[in-house]
């Protein structure tokens, strides 16, 4: 089993769509998770961290479920601007020597 | 600049050369990753560095790879004998710290091994 794991899609969504992604991780002692944006040959960058509460930023809201080993992004809104690959990211443990383990991605693509 | 410097930006070598891709992070930033990504695929973590040093070299996929850092500062992946399987974006990150989980990357260097 991949330590992270995610629906690689492609999601295809109107304008206005509210979508989610889910992403689950196999290390319970997992200690923090973030999702990453990778545009099509760009290189990643930070979107959000996931805290335990749950938190939202503008159109973005991401949660975390310890209990079930998955966090999730949920998209309202949709732009074609959002349009790119989401990539959840686990960081393992102190004793992680790897430290932050990528997932795969899921593809988003916004249709006019 | 203000961000993760990588060079060469695009490279074609011939099966069996040996070639050097360049990471120059972020000033201040102690953490250094090399992270490999072919084409469709995630992100396959390589090494990391804290300062100079190395704590884990799992990550390289064969002794054909080694990586250095050098004054806490600039790093090299040197690919010896290069396969066509090493064709691949190398992306370079860094980050304030190993406790973090903002890493800032590179454009990454993208290798054509013919």
């Amino acid at each position: 089993r991949k330590e992270v794991e995610q629906d690689p899609g492609p999601f295809n969504v109107p304008e206005g769509a509210t979508v989610a992604f889910n992403c689950t991780y196999s290390n319970s002692a997992s200690q923090s998770f973030f999702w990453y944006r990778q545009d099509c040959r760009k290189e990643p960058k930070l979107l959000m961290s996931v805290y335990s509460s749950g938190n939202e930023d503008g159109r973005f809201t991401a949660q975390l479920n310890r209990a079930s080993q998955y966090i999730s992004l949920l998209i309202r809104d949709s732009k074609l601007s959002d349009s790119a690959t989401y990539l959840c990211v686990v960081r393992g443990d102190s004793g992680s020597a790897r430290q932050l383990t990528f997932g795969s991605g899921t593809q988003l693509t916004v249709l006019p | 600049g203000a961000g993760v410097s990588q060079s060469p930006s695009n490279k074609v070598t011939e099966k069996g050369k040996d070639v050097e891709l360049r990471c120059d992070p972020i000033s201040g930033h102690t953490a250094l990753y090399w992270y490999r990504q072919s084409l469709g695929q995630g992100l396959e973590f390589l090494i990391y560095f804290q300062g100079n040093s190395a704590p884990d070299k799992s990550g390289l996929p064969s002794d054909r790879f080694s990586a250095e850092r050098t004054g806490g500062s600039v790093s090299t992946l040197t690919i010896q004998r290069t396969q066509q399987e090493d064709s691949a974006v190398y992306l370079c990150a860094s980050s304030l710290g190993l406790h973090t989980g903002e890493l800032f990357f590179g454009e990454g260097s993208r290798l054509t091994v013919l």
